[in-house]
């Protein structure tokens, strides 16, 4: 059974740097065509992509936050951890990590983590 | 603003039938995936590649997708189906992936 879960802070200050870790079971990401990608989705907003990291360490960044986004994977705990820096009280919402594998659709989610920036 | 547009909302009676669009522009050859989030709820896929259901998603769902245009279709809509619709892309072109502003299905 595959699974994420992303875990964190509930509160960081203005200013500050978010840390996530998405921890996965239920598959590796060292396997060919496997990737997981970051979702957050602000208050009654839309889904808003964030990022995505490959099996083969290729990463990907939305443009609009390349600048303070970094993501990175260790294999061997199963963890995917995405950073951005100087939070904003507007980058305060749910942050998803998510499976892709083989097809470019998210097909497992993790529950999500709540952030809020103030 | 978004480059995948999607109608905010979409009403059906139960028993009818739900069509969700999902227009795009600027790219070249895509598929498009459909996810389906209930309040307080992780996304769920419901449609991948254009017009394959996952296990698990009822046959009532289906996609398809011509041209600059997706859709989703829900048949016999129950209660159970309202619930906000994301469209999603990536876009090979500039590396990113994209979701539409979303739809809301009310169930009347």
């Amino acid at each position: 059974q595959v699974t994420l879960k992303e875990s964190g802070p509930a509160l960081v200050k203005p200013t500050q740097t978010l840390t996530l870790t998405c921890t996965f079971s239920g598959f590796s990401l060292s396997t060919t065509g496997m990737r997981v990608n970051w979702v957050r989705q602000t208050p009654g907003q839309a889904l808003e992509w964030l990022a995505r990291i490959d099996w083969d360490d290729d990463k990907f960044y939305t443009t609009s936050l390349r600048t303070r986004l970094t993501v990175s994977k260790d294999t061997s705990k199963d963890q995917v951890v995405l950073t951005m820096t100087n939070m904003d009280p507007v980058d305060t919402g749910t942050y998803f990590c998510a499976r892709t594998y083989g097809s470019y659709a998210m097909d497992v989610w993790g529950p999500g983590a709540t952030v809020t920036v103030s | 603003s978004s480059v995948l547009t999607q109608p905010p909302s979409v009403a059906v009676a139960p028993g009818q039938t739900a069509t969700i669009t999902c227009a795009i522009n600027n790219f070249g050859r895509f598929s498009v995936h459909w996810y389906q989030q209930k309040p307080g709820q992780a996304p769920v896929m419901v449609v991948y590649d254009d017009s394959d259901r996952p296990s698990g998603i009822p046959d009532r769902f289906s996609g398809s997708h011509s041209g600059n245009t997706a859709t989703l279709t829900i048949n016999r809509v129950e209660a159970g189906d309202e619930a906000d619709y994301y469209c999603q892309v990536w876009d090979f072109t500039r590396d990113q992936g994209m979701f539409g502003g979303g739809t809301k299905l009310t169930v009347l």
